[in-house]
């Protein structure tokens, strides 16, 4: 089956670093996805991972285990415009859908 | 920067009522997408279009949803007959490639059923 596990809540400082974490279960792994989605918005992407390793973009890096079924998303230097729900997605090559996770809502704290 | 329009922003309809929800994908974009998300859920795939005809759907998608292409720029969902559990932010989404590598998503047009 497909399944994608994130915690649904987390709460971090300001210009503090946190991570958040993402497992999954498909059954034709074609690339794990970080999307951003401010409330009442549309998901805007962050990163795709596609081989195992870290991928770093600016204040944003990606981090992928294809043996564990998991991955993380790290962000630094938090600002207060972060705050926003971050959703961890699978793209399944047996069907070419996009399965998404609920999403972490990532609350800042000043 | 080029990006996917999506029209109405918010659309209001009696049960029952067909609707129509309209997107302009990026003009090089091949692949096109709806998803929904209804409020405070995960976000869900609808269906994929590719060189004029549905490429993928999923279980949400049945006999009461189409989409086309009518014209070469708009893409449509329509919803022939709506349900209350209908309502939901519908996001359109368009990449150049099938892989997702990074697709590319409207606003959304939040849908209320009454």
């Amino acid at each position: 089956g497909q399944n994608i596990d994130q915690p649904t809540e987390m709460t971090a400082t300001e210009g503090a670093i946190v991570q958040i974490n993402c497992t999954y279960q498909t059954s034709g792994f074609n690339g794990l996805f970080w999307y951003q989605q401010h409330a009442g918005e549309a998901p805007t992407f962050l990163s795709y991972n596609v081989l195992d390793g870290l991928e770093e973009k600016g204040r944003f890096s990606s981090f992928l285990s294809r043996s564990k079924g998991y991955s993380y998303l790290l962000l630094k230097e938090l600002q207060m415009k972060d705050s926003a729900s971050y959703l961890c997605a699978v793209g399944d090559h047996s069907n070419y859908q996009l399965i998404w996770g609920a999403g972490t809502k990532l609350i800042i704290k000043p | 920067e080029p990006e996917v329009t999506q029209t109405p922003s918010h659309q209001v309809t009696q049960m029952g009522q067909e609707v129509i929800l309209r997107c302009v994908p990026i003009s090089n974009h091949l692949y096109f997408y709806w998803y929904r998300q209804i409020l405070g859920q995960k976000v869900e795939f609808l269906v994929s279009f590719y060189n004029n005809e549905i490429s993928e759907k999923s279980e949400i998608f049945d006999d009461q949803f189409s989409v086309e292409r009518p014209d070469g720029s708009n893409f449509t969902l329509k919803i022939r007959s709506t349900k209350l559990e209908d309502s939901a932010m519908y996001f359109c989404a368009s990449s150049t490639d099938r892989d997702y590598t990074e697709a590319f998503f409207g606003q959304g047009t939040r849908l209320t059923v009454v």
